[in-house]
């Protein structure tokens, strides 16, 4: 168990909706990250936080958004959802941003139809 | 553009032998260089990790090997277990980027 906690963990919507997917870092984690990772791909870094504010972007599209919370957790907005979107969408902390090892929960998965 | 590649999707090697997982990157910025382990459904998890100051570290049965002037990296596993069964991410970081950078994968079985 890693001390990150993503819900849900499975998700299953059509195109063109929105979704909402929530996690909890580490206790006394200030940095979470997302990674998106598709069918046999690696992970693409999407999205940092670090108390609260934006620190680094990836490839996030327009159609997403982040925000971290005070209380440090976070949450990604998918809309109008494309069949593309479905994905495994991690959520990891660390204690600062850094460069190094990363916490990862157990992954969102997307499905879209 | 793949910046980190792991051109080996899968692996297959006996109980007790050695495992070699191999990892290239583009990116001569990148100065960090990590892997992970990631089991079916849960997240990855942090296996070891190796600076470009140095060219070797050593975990137990884990190693991994860093040549710079080939920007290549390699896991080696000795000896490898059945429960080293798993999918393995090479990452890579540069000194002041936020972010990973991900490999697509290798999946090793190890073969009892």
């Amino acid at each position: 168990d890693s001390g990150v906690t993503q819900t849900p963990k499975h998700l299953i919507t059509a195109t063109g909706q929105r979704v909402t997917l929530r996690c909890s870092p580490r206790s006394g984690d200030l940095s979470v990250y997302w990674y998106q990772q598709s069918l046999d791909q690696g992970l693409q870094f999407l999205i940092q936080y670090y108390n609260g504010e934006e620190r680094a972007k990836g490839n996030i599209l327009e159609r997403f958004s982040a925000q971290q919370f005070p209380d440090l957790h976070s949450e990604l907005n998918l809309s109008s959802l494309e069949l593309g979107d479905s994905a495994l969408y991690f959520c990891a902390s660390s204690v600062e941003p850094n460069t190094g090892e990363l916490f990862f929960g157990e992954g969102s998965r997307l499905t879209v139809l | 553009d793949q910046q980190v590649k792991q051109n080996s999707p899968s692996l297959s090697v006996q109980e007790g032998r050695i495992s070699i997982l191999n990892c290239d990157y583009t990116n001569s910025m990148f100065d960090y260089f990590l892997w992970y382990k990631k089991y079916p459904a849960e997240g990855p998890t942090f296996l070891i990790s190796i600076s470009s100051i140095k060219d070797k570290n050593e975990d137990g049965r884990f190693t991994v090997f860093l040549n710079k002037s080939a920007k290549h990296l390699s896991l080696h596993i000795v000896p490898s277990q059945p429960g080293d069964s798993a999918v393995y991410f090479c990452a890579a970081s540069s000194r002041g980027a936020q972010k990973l950078v991900f490999g697509q994968g290798t999946r090793l079985t190890i073969n009892p």
